[in-house]
């Protein structure tokens, strides 16, 4: 049974700041891996998609890393800013969607 | 714009009723997913389709119905809500294939008093 896990469970940092996300999963036989962001009381946007054949995805300040035969996924926010405060989800996908706890972000001025 | 759409937005019932949240997509997705999310805590797949007339229960056993008759459609229903139903309830839907992501709904807040 696939079980997906993201480390930390929070953060807090200043504006500017890089930040580095983690996720990791117990099954590498995933489709793909998917990237969320969640604003509190809202749906889910989805960030960055990631296929298993693929290393990594890039999308403006964001950029996400897969290393499927060690179950990892990195989620790297650069010159981070206020607005990125959310929990970011991580989700595995085999075949259905399984999805980590999520990192808490914020960011202050 | 293709998109996926939940109604209603919040909804506050009393115990005992029935009710149902709606789930649209305009995008033709044959597959899709009900999750429910309890406040902070993580998601987890209660219901999915891969097409009309196929419906299948989730990771996590849920008091809930679905039903598939329209592609676009997916409902989810509850004949007698409950307290312990209180919860977020999220749609989405996916390309059939795996090399597509998933798209989710705005969800739906439940508080069943």
């Amino acid at each position: 049974k696939q079980e997906v896990t993201q480390i930390p469970a929070a953060l807090s940092v200043p504006e500017g700041e890089n930040l580095v996300l983690n996720c990791s999963f117990t099954d590498s036989a995933i489709y793909n891996l998917q990237w969320f962001r969640q604003d509190p009381g809202k749906g889910l946007t989805s960030l960055l998609l990631i296929q298993s054949s693929q290393r990594e995805q890039t999308s403006g300040r964001l950029n996400a890393s897969l290393d499927k035969s060690s179950g990892r996924s990195t989620l790297y926010i650069a010159a981070s800013q206020p607005g990125d405060s959310a929990t970011y989800l991580c989700a595995a996908n085999t075949d259905k969607l399984i999805f980590g706890t999520g990192t808490r972000l914020q960011v202050f001025p | 714009e293709a998109d996926i759409y939940q109604t209603p937005r919040y909804l506050v019932i009393g115990t005992g009723k029935k009710i149902t949240l709606e789930c649209s997509q305009t995008m033709g997705h044959d597959k899709m997913y009900w999750y429910q999310q309890d406040p902070g805590m993580e998601l987890h797949l209660i219901h999915y389709s891969y097409g009309v007339n196929s419906t299948e229960k989730g990771d996590l056993s849920s008091e809930s119905t679905v039903s598939r008759i329209r592609t676009e459609h997916f409902p989810l229903t509850l004949e007698s809500a409950r307290p312990s139903h209180t919860s977020q309830y999220l749609c989405a839907s996916s390309v059939d294939g795996s090399n597509y992501g998933y798209t989710f709904g705005s969800g739906t807040r439940l508080t069943v008093v």
